[in-house]
């Protein structure tokens, strides 16, 4: 079954702090790993997206990072804002998928003064 | 350019009712992809609809339907309602099926099943 796990499940941090999150998949074949945000009632929207060939793709704050070949992805988030308190799902596209997309259980992250 | 806009954004139903929600793509977006978000399952992959075509679906029950129109706006459908099926239904435009295309959400439309 083609699976996307995160980790850790929730993380608060103090505002200003970095942190990293973890994202291990099985998805094989895929074509591209995915960050989204996910704001509490609204829609996630689009970090980075990095084909299996990128190694490091950077968003403002955000730098996601990816190993193919452990089949793993990381996404770092310096200084953190209050505005970071979200949800991070962690979406890899499987290769012949179209837009088919298998979507991580996600993190959520608070952000506190 | 507007977002993607959904309809309703609340709606509360009964067992064994059917519902229809709406979606509306960004402006020039042909492609239309639906997901499912519950606290349990998380994000799941429902349907995808290119110029009035299906092209891919999710491991959904038959009570999932959708269809496109030519303009690009999208419904989907749940017939005989169940408890399982609250849930927050989220619409994605994209401008074609590239594996590469950016996703943009709408939204949601949160739907609660009593």
């Amino acid at each position: 079954k083609n699976q996307v796990e995160q980790s850790p499940q929730s993380l608060i941090i103090l505002e200003g702090k970095n942190c990293t999150l973890q994202c291990n998949y099985t998805v094989s074949p895929f074509s591209n790993l995915r960050w989204y945000k996910q704001d509490t009632g609204r829609g996630p929207v689009s970090l980075t997206i990095m084909t299996f060939s990128e190694n490091t793709k950077s968003n403002g704050r955000y730098t996601a990072t990816l190993d193919a070949d452990t089949k793993q992805s990381s996404l770092h988030i310096t200084a953190s804002q209050l505005s970071d308190s979200a949800s991070y799902i962690c979406v890899v596209t499987l290769t012949g998928g179209g837009n088919k997309l298998t979507f991580g259980t996600g993190t959520q992250l608070k952000v506190e003064l | 350019k507007a977002g993607v806009t959904q309809t309703p954004r609340y709606l509360i139903k009964t067992r064994g009712q059917q519902v229809t929600l709406s979606c509306s793509p960004i402006s020039g977006h042909r492609s239309v992809s639906w997901y499912q978000q519950t606290p349990g399952q998380g994000l799941q992959f429902l349907f995808e609809y290119f110029s009035e075509t299906q092209r891919n679906k999710g491991n959904f029950p038959g009570r999932f339907s959708g269809r496109q129109f030519s303009n690009s706006r999208s419904e989907m459908n749940v017939s005989t309602l169940e408890l399982g099926d609250s849930a927050l239904y989220l619409c994605a435009s994209s401008t074609g099926t590239g594996i590469n295309n950016e996703q943009f959400f709408g939204p949601g439309t949160r739907l609660t099943v009593l």
